[in-house]
């Protein structure tokens, strides 16, 4: 299996502008996570999702951010508007439930808003 | 918030041993102690995880004090590919990872 896969790995756009971060969690995991991680508050979870229903969005910083799992094997994450503060890494990760299980993470979106 | 306490930061002589300690004193008693690491611009790799036991895996050792309110993540030859920032975390299974702030590891060649 390739892991855990996120699209863009680096994003560029300017305040204002939707963004849309993509991930493929993999196969067979029914839970999926979505963390930001900035220097100054570390790494944060936004929301995870088990069997594509979202479980708890409570980390979710303000309606600006949505996400979406419309099937098991995708996710997005959408800013709208962007603004210069959601500059961060947005990691996402996935497993397969249970305490014998770990949280595998893709490589990251790095997010810059200009 | 997350409910274990790490040093900010610890050096370790490469070929020596890195013991990593973790205070979690408000552990309940279904709640497993997991440790993460983050290497730099890369995303939390699992490393283990216990619940009373002492456990070993390839990676490392974790010792957990017998009433379970602090515990050990032992490297046992660490290498320079080991400095990282390692994260202890206490959770219920099937719960969601709170990260705290870690402890920054330097490998010192």
């Amino acid at each position: 299996d390739a892991g855990v896969i996120q699209s863009p790995r680096h994003e560029v756009t300017e305040m204002g502008q939707e963004v849309t971060l993509r991930c493929k969690p993999i196969s067979g995991h029914d839970y999926l996570f979505w963390y930001r991680q900035t220097m100054m508050r570390g790494l944060e979870l936004l929301i995870y999702f088990n069997n594509n229903v979202p479980i708890d969005d409570s980390g979710m910083p303000e309606d600006r951010f949505s996400a979406k799992m419309p099937n098991a094997s995708f996710s997005t994450l959408k800013i709208q508007p962007s603004e210069p503060r959601d500059s961060a890494v947005y990691f996402c990760a996935s497993y397969t439930g249970g305490h014998y299980n770990e949280q595998f993470f893709g490589p990251g979106t790095r997010l810059t808003v200009l | 918030d997350a409910k274990t306490t790490q040093p900010p930061s610890m050096d370790c002589a490469e070929g020596r041993a890195a013991n990593l300690p973790c205070n979690h004193s408000t552990i309940s008693g279904n709640e497993y102690v997991y440790w993460y690491r983050q290497i730099h611009s890369q995303g939390p790799q699992y490393i283990i995880h216990g619940l009373k036991n002492n456990e070993t895996n390839e990676m490392a050792s974790l010792i957990i004090t017998e009433d379970r309110k602090s515990s050990t993540l032992i490297l046992p030859h660490a290498t320079l590919r080991d400095t990282a920032v390692y994260y202890c975390i206490v959770r219920l299974p099937d719960d969601k990872i709170i990260f705290g702030k870690g402890t920054r590891l330097h490998i010192l060649p």
